[in-house]
């Protein structure tokens, strides 16, 4: 059975500091892993990772995936109080795109 | 960005009646899914369908029935609705330039 496990399950941190989100997974067949961000509605995407070492960019925030060791971290620097959200990793196992989704990490940044 | 609505956005309804969740796109993706959000579970697929008439089930596809008669229309139906669905359902289509899944805005349903 495909396991995606997110840690921490919730961190509270001060404005400006950063903060390093990560993913692990047991998947049988991998095709990608994505990056969302929750707030208080739908998730948004942020990051898709198809290969190892490879770091995505955007802003504030990066993440990079590493298939050997299976995991995935996502950094937020400089973080602001808009950042404050719930942070999902999941995989595209390949088969229709399906995706598994952990638990995610809720994020709290505060004043 | 795709259209994609959901409705109702909120639904509370009692324990055994039948409930359905619409989910309309306006750009013709093929591939669409139902989603259920839970605390302590992440979000988990209940059933996918990848195109008119096409549908399979997902995860947790015990308790629900899908249906797609046109390509913008995927339906989410509780025959007889309990407790343990009390959720946030969400529907999402894949879209974008590396075809990354784009959620609906969610309908809660409280089963009471």
């Amino acid at each position: 059975e495909d396991k995606v496990v997110q840690s921490p399950l919730s961190l509270v941190v001060h404005e400006g500091d950063t903060v390093t989100l990560n993913c692990s997974y047991e998947v049988t067949n991998f095709r990608s892993l994505l990056w969302y961000k929750q707030e208080k509605k739908a998730p948004t995407f942020l990051f898709m990772l198809t290969s190892s070492g490879i770091e995505k960019k955007s802003g504030r925030l990066s993440s990079i995936l590493d298939k050997k060791e299976l995991f995935s971290i996502l950094n937020i620097t400089a973080t602001q109080t808009g950042d404050s959200a719930v942070y999902l990793c999941a995989f595209d196992t390949g088969t229709a795109s399906k995706l598994t989704f952990g638990t995610g990490t809720r994020l709290q940044v505060t004043l | 960005d795709a259209g994609i609505t959901q409705s109702p956005r909120h639904k509370v309804t009692e324990t055994g009646t039948p409930v359905t969740l619409r989910c309309h796109q306006t750009e013709n993706h093929r591939y669409m899914y139902w989603y259920r959000q839970d605390p302590g579970h992440g979000l988990r697929l209940i059933h996918y369908s990848y195109g008119v008439k096409d549908t399979d089930k997902g995860e947790v596809s015990d308790g629900y029935s899908v249906s797609r008669s046109k390509t913008e229309d995927f339906l989410l139906t509780l025959e007889s609705a309990t407790s343990s669905q009390t959720s946030v359902y969400f529907c999402a289509i894949n879209q974008g330039r590396n075809r990354e899944a784009f959620f609906g805005q969610g309908t809660r349903l409280t089963v009471v």
